[in-house]
């Protein structure tokens, strides 16, 4: 099916270790973004980009890094992991340009840090 | 800085009532208005959107309702039923990635 897929669906790891979110898309979309989503926070913007080899900081970027080499993938790096970094993850994406400007988002990955 | 202001937080709505979500925003520069559907465990589906240039736009049940002077716009939905219970999110954007309100938990019940 076309849209965003995450993974993995579930992680928990512990305080200081580091791992990868991946995000796909087969969309052919040049925004891709990533959210995180807390109880009562709504979605909150950590890293975008608008095509590969371009990014830039959202809203929450420390403790995030990102990088776009190809149109399809936006993999989200957690360097050194710390329990406020629990949260479900979402990717998204959509066209950069057009009437259709809506975000197709992931199914979210469920992180937690102990 | 909250950029988009979503009210009320939750909202409890009699099936077939009619349930209304409040947002405003304070960018001028923002021109395109959705409305995101989540369910538990879920990623937010897109709803319906809005862009400046019209009062309102209606789609099966949902209508937008876009106040451009009052930098406000509102969801309603008609007929409420048990299977719209989800969390809503406004949202907006201009030059710039999507902005989101915190969202509104809907429970409709019979």
């Amino acid at each position: 099916n076309a849209g965003v897929t995450q993974t993995p669906k579930f992680q928990v790891l512990k305080t200081g270790q580091s791992m990868t979110l991946q995000c796909a898309q087969d969309m052919n979309h040049e925004y891709m973004s990533w959210y995180r989503q807390d109880p009562g926070m709504g979605l909150r913007l950590i890293h975008y980009s608008v095509g590969a080899g371009i990014t830039d900081q959202g809203e929450v970027p420390n403790g995030y890094n990102v990088s776009r080499s190809t149109t399809e993938d936006f993999p989200l790096r957690l360097l050194s992991a710390a329990p406020s970094q629990t949260s479900v993850y979402f990717c998204a994406s959509s066209p950069l340009y057009g009437t259709g400007n809506g975000y197709t988002f992931g199914s979210g990955t469920r992180l937690t840090v102990v | 800085q909250q950029q988009v202001k979503q009210s009320p937080q939750s909202l409890i709505v009699q099936k077939g009532g009619i349930s209304i979500i409040n947002c405003a925003y304070e960018n001028t520069a923002f021109d395109y208005f959705p409305w995101y559907q989540q369910f538990p465990g879920k990623g937010p589906a897109l709803l319906i959107a809005i862009r400046p240039d019209v009062s309102e736009k209606k789609e099966g049940r949902f209508t937008i309702s876009f106040n451009k002077s009052a930098k406000q716009f509102s969801l309603h939905i008609m007929d409420s039923q048990p299977g719209d219970s989800a969390t809503y999110f406004c949202a907006a954007r201009g030059n710039t990635p999507l902005v989101f309100g915190k969202g509104t938990r809907l429970s409709v019940i019979a």
